[in-house]
């Protein structure tokens, strides 16, 4: 069974540009969440989607959005990109969205800012 | 609040068993997990124990839970080269799949 997939690996971008980060869980997984880390602030919680609906967001400014389509498949979407959004972003799925979930992890998209 | 704290570092000598220790302060945490982290690579699971279990064991691996002092380990047995890595603590949060994480502890394990 395929784990999560997330493309693509390593993406450069500059200042003030957007990007979209793609993440497709493993088959049968409905919940998809959204982490980013950095060697600052650690692995922080960006968002989960769950049946196409955003379930839970972090604190993170309005640049950072995402959506889920009806194959689970999910998005995330920077704008305006700044220096500090330099970061490995990991995707997580599971079966659902709830407590007694475990996630899994992709090997995430590292995302350079010049 | 939500918080999660390691230590940063732990070496150890082949052959020797690991401990990594975790505290929490959310109590309504349900859910503790530990997670491995290899060098350019995501999270992988390692196991996770109910909040109303004490231990769980699973080959190497044993999880130690203290609820009382919200304090979380895991131990590795016969430790190798291969668990060398960053582990991370994560508990469980009342949104959902929210995780809460640890800052991770590197493991250096030595020949």
């Amino acid at each position: 069974k395929a784990g999560v997939t997330q493309t693509p690996r390593y993406l450069i971008k500059t200042r003030g540009q957007q990007v979209t980060l793609s993440c497709s869980p493993i088959s049968g997984h409905r919940s998809v969440s959204w982490y980013q880390q950095t060697p600052g602030q650690g692995l922080q919680f960006l968002f989960e989607y769950f049946s196409e609906t955003q379930r839970n967001k972090g604190n993170f400014p309005g640049r950072f959005s995402g959506r889920q389509f009806s194959n689970s498949r999910s998005e995330m979407n920077v704008s305006t990109l700044e220096l500090g959004d330099s970061a490995l972003y990991l995707c997580a799925s599971s079966w659902a969205s709830g407590l007694d979930q475990p996630q899994h992890f992709g090997d995430g998209t590292r995302l350079s800012i010049l | 609040g939500e918080d999660v704290e390691q230590s940063l570092f732990l070496s150890v000598r082949e052959g020797d068993s690991s401990v990594i220790n975790c505290t929490y302060t959310d109590s309504s945490s349900t859910y503790l997990y530990w997670y491995k982290q290899e060098p350019g690579a995501g999270l992988q699971l390692l196991t996770y124990i109910f909040s109303n279990m004490d231990m769980k064991q699973d080959q190497r691996l044993t999880v130690l839970l203290n609820k009382k002092d919200k304090h979380l380990s895991l131990r590795i047995a016969d430790t190798q080269t291969g668990d060398s890595a960053i582990y991370f603590c994560a508990e469980s949060t009342n949104q959902g799949g929210k995780l809460i994480f640890g800052q991770g502890t590197e493991l250096s394990v030595k020949p």
